[in-house]
Formats: C-alpha cells, structure tokens, sequence
C-alpha cells in the first residue's frame, strides 16, 4: 500500500514564508511522478495550483511555486497572505494499475 | 469557461447501486482524459478513477476496483460512474476533474453520496 506523507499542519505569519514537503513511501520523489498540488478552502472544491512539479496553472498566483527538495516534492509560499489559509493537498503519479495518489494533506493556518 | 457539473448523489442503502454523471462544458470534451475523485466528510482527497479520451483505458483505485464503472459518452460531453455494491466507508463527496494542461484542473462542485440503512 503506497503512502504519500504530507505535514499535518503548518502555521505561518503573514508575509512570511513556508515551505510544505510530500514524501512517498515507495523512495525518492522524482519529476517521474508528476507532483501536483491543489488548495482547498473549508466548504469549497479543491483548486489545482501545480502540476509537473513546477508547472503554474493560468490562475495560480506568482507567491506560488513548486520544487523538489531533497527525497521530497515541495510547494513554497512566499509573502504569505491571509486568504492562502486552507488545506493543501499534494498528488503523485504512481503509474501501471495504482495511478494517482493523494498525500493526507498539510492544513496551514496564516496566524 | 470550463465547467463541470456533477449529478445524481443521494441517499442509498448498503450494496445498493448509483450512477453519478458529470457533465462538461468549454472545452472539447472528446480529447482529454477525466475523472472521479472522491472525499469522505472531514477527510483528505481520494483518487477513484480515471478514463482515456476514447475509453479504452481505464485505471480504478483498489478500492472500488469490481464495483465501479467509470465511463463516458463523448457525443453528450458526459463523464459517468456506476456505483454497485455500495459501502458505508464509500460515503464521500465526489468530484469529477479534467486533465487539459496539467493533472485535475478543472473541478466540479461535487455531488454527496450517502450510504446507510
């Protein structure tokens, strides 16, 4: 059973800087498995932000960006703001019959 | 404007069957991959399926693999899941997502499936 790890929470000042990890149980993260990450707001649809890593959607903003970062996939946040409180969820390409997985998600609070 | 609109959750009884649709508008639906993605109410997202643009291909996660048809009707613009033998742990909130640039761009608003006697 595949296992995708992400932070449980993470809490950041606004205007500051943060910086949330998606680990997989099976080894290394690599561009290979296509790290995606999408933001979910409390009572709202999930929106992608990143996909191939690094790839920003027309509507992602610039404080948005999307690395690897040692064994691990990574979303950087910089110049934090208030609205960027939610849920982040990030997705891994496993391919053959497993495909898609989730991480558990990482809550950021802005406080 | 893309958008994606599902239907047909509701309140079923354990093992029983639901056939949730989706359907899509702005783009043309015929030649990209889409899917379903469920979320169980206060839990993370779930990848459920997935379907190549012809319907040739189809991927499930283990879970509903044997009880859940994904399918699609490209003349409509339309994304289908059969749901047979439901669960209580299959209650969840699921979206239907495009694949156009990157991997689940476009999102519904979702329909809630409930499953319990």
């Amino acid at each position: 059973q595949t296992v995708v790890t992400q932070e449980p929470s993470l809490t950041v000042s606004p205007g500051g800087t943060v910086t949330l990890t998606c680990a997989s149980s099976t080894g290394p993260v690599t561009s290979g498995y296509y790290p995606n990450w999408f933001q979910q707001r409390p009572g709202q649809a999930p929106r992608a932000l990143i996909y191939s890593t690094s790839n920003k959607h027309s509507w992602t903003p610039a404080r948005f960006s999307g690395s690897l970062l040692g064994d691990k996939a990574a979303l950087t946040l910089s110049g934090v703001q208030p609205e960027d409180e939610a849920e982040y969820y990030c997705l891994l390409y496993y391919g053959g019959a497993q495909n898609w997985v989730f991480g558990g998600g990482t809550k950021l609070t802005v406080l | 404007e893309v958008q994606l609109m599902e239907s047909g959750g509701g309140l079923v009884q354990p093992g029983g069957s639901l056939r949730l649709s989706c359907a899509a508008s702005g783009f043309t639906f015929g030649s990209y991959r889409m899917n379903w993605v469920r979320q169980a109410p206060g839990q993370g997202l779930e990848w459920v399926a997935n379907i190549k643009q012809d319907g040739g291909e189809k991927y499930y996660v283990d879970s509903v693999k044997g009880r859940f048809t994904i399918s699609r009707d490209n003349a409509k613009n339309s994304l289908f899941l059969q749901m047979n033998s439901l669960r209580a742990e299959d209650t969840a909130v699921y979206y239907c997502a495009s694949t156009l640039n990157g991997e689940l761009d476009y999102w519904g608003q979702g329909t809630l499936v409930t499953v319990s006697s």
